[in-house]
């Protein structure tokens, strides 16, 4: 049962336009949402966060769009560099379930110079 | 460097071999985390602990898994009698526990398991 979807596998981009990374989650109560950033032969790294109380947060080049109703959110960067090529995971995760954070497959995105 | 670690970074052994990782944490983190990363896939949540209490285990973990946090620091994650879909990377993450904090784990680097 996958509660965390990302559908696209890979999305490619030309630098300074902008990127669109997409999530779908099934378990409503999921209340906290987090984008995590992955290159080559190192783990996870956080990038960005948003509660189910808020529709939108914003950091630099990184905003996440979350639509409660639609169990959807999404990862916008604007504009795309070449050195935000890798994988970005989303993740999720419910107070009330003891913070166990439930992972996508993850999308590699390449940024074409 | 004050980041996660995991020990060691790759990992080869025999079928039915057991084997222990050890990953080490932020220090003032007080939630640990196993998980298991197979190619073309999420971290898949194995297990967690706050400080020493081992908190929660995946349905999906074999018995033949069994992980540890004595002393609410440094945790070891064993797998027994090894198995060839044991193969994949083994990430350990940290967290803390705070007022207004949310669940924002920082990953160590993981430990490469491959079976043969």
């Amino acid at each position: 049962d996958q509660q965390v979807k990302q559908n696209s596998p890979s999305l490619s981009v030309q630098e300074g336009r902008i990127s669109i990374l997409n999530c779908d989650y099934t378990n409503s109560m999921f209340d906290y949402f987090l984008w995590y950033k992955k290159y080559p032969a190192e783990g996870p790294t956080f990038l960005i966060s948003i509660s189910s109380i808020k529709d939108k947060n914003e950091d630099g080049r990184f905003t996440v769009f979350l639509n409660k109703s639609a169990k959807h959110l999404s990862l916008h960067i604007v504009p795309s560099q070449p050195g935000d090529s890798a994988v970005y995971f989303c993740a999720a995760s419910a107070t009330t379930g003891g913070f166990k954070t439930i992972f996508g497959a993850g999308t590699r995105l390449f940024v074409k110079a | 460097d004050t980041g996660v670690s995991q020990d060691p970074r790759h990992k080869i052994t025999k079928r039915g071999q057991n084997v222990t990782f050890r990953c080490d944490p932020i220090s003032e983190h007080n939630r640990l985390y196993w998980y298991r990363q197979t190619l073309g896939q999420g971290p898949e949540f194995l297990t967690y602990f706050q400080n020493e209490a081992q908190l929660e285990k995946s349905r999906l973990l074999s018995d033949r898994f069994s992980a540890e946090r004595p002393k609410g620091s440094f945790s070891t994650l064993e797998i027994q009698r090894t198995e060839q879909g044991d193969s994949a990377m083994y990430l350990c993450a940290s967290s803390t526990q705070g007022a207004g904090a949310k669940n924002i784990q920082y990953f160590g680097a993981g430990t490469r398991l491959s079976v043969l």
